[in-house]
């Protein structure tokens, strides 16, 4: 079946870059995405990409996709402490909500 | 801007019994899911509804059963708690059942104790 990892922690300045991994085993996955959960909170989505784009930018935000390698990552340049949270890798192969295979998550920690 | 509102927001459930937990979502959304979380691991589908009057199996349905009861309502049921269904339940909803419009509510930790 599908798979979706993710390192657990990730520790970072204040200021600095972020880069938060995923890897998947899904070779039809057609959508990747990611979501940010806060503490005691639901979780939002932050971006996504498709699996015929290796790049997606959206402001301090990078998505690079290596689909020969399944590998992901989420880039957050000047990291900030409102960045803190949990981000979550996942990914489909319908677009269909019902069918997203999630990972792990990675806790960011961003130090002042 | 309710969003998806979940309750409770926190339970302690003995082994044995039985509880609801409740969704509501009022942005006209077509589709509704329930979640969990466990230490460790990412979400797990546990029952969805496509659209009013339907309702499917996720990943892990196991000891869950869901009702959705109009459109803007999607309960989860455990009629006999266990200690492995201790988790953090999250509620969804998403207008096209596309996996990039979908809303989550806040969650409700659960323990069985």
């Amino acid at each position: 079946g599908e798979d979706v990892e993710q390192s657990l922690f990730l520790s970072v300045r204040e200021g600095d870059s972020s880069v938060i991994n995923c890897t998947y085993t899904d070779s039809s996955s057609t959508y990747l995405y990611w979501y940010k959960q806060e503490p005691g909170a639901g979780l939002q989505l932050l971006t996504y990409i498709f699996s015929n784009m290796d790049m997606k930018q959206d402001q301090r935000l990078t998505v690079l996709l290596n689909k020969k390698d399944k590998h992901l990552s989420l880039r957050i340049a000047d990291t900030q402490t409102g960045d803190s949270a949990i981000y979550f890798c996942a990914e489909g192969n319908s677009g269909s909500a019902r069918q997203l295979t999630f990972g792990s998550g990675t806790q960011l920690t961003v130090l002042p | 801007n309710a969003g998806v509102t979940q309750t409770p927001k926190f339970q302690v459930l003995k082994t044995g019994q039985s509880m609801t937990l409740q969704c509501a979502q009022d942005m006209n959304h077509n589709s509704m899911y329930w979640y969990r979380q466990d230490p460790g691991m990412g979400l797990r589908l546990i029952y969805y509804s496509a659209s009013e009057g339907t309702t499917d199996k996720g990943e892990v349905p196991n000891g869950y059963n869901v009702s959705r009861l109009n459109k803007r309502e999607f309960s989860l049921r455990l009629e006999s708690a266990a200690p492995s269904q201790t988790s953090v339940y999250f509620c969804a909803s998403s207008p096209t059942g596309d996996g990039n419009t979908i809303y989550f509510g806040e969650g409700s930790w659960l323990t069985v104790v």
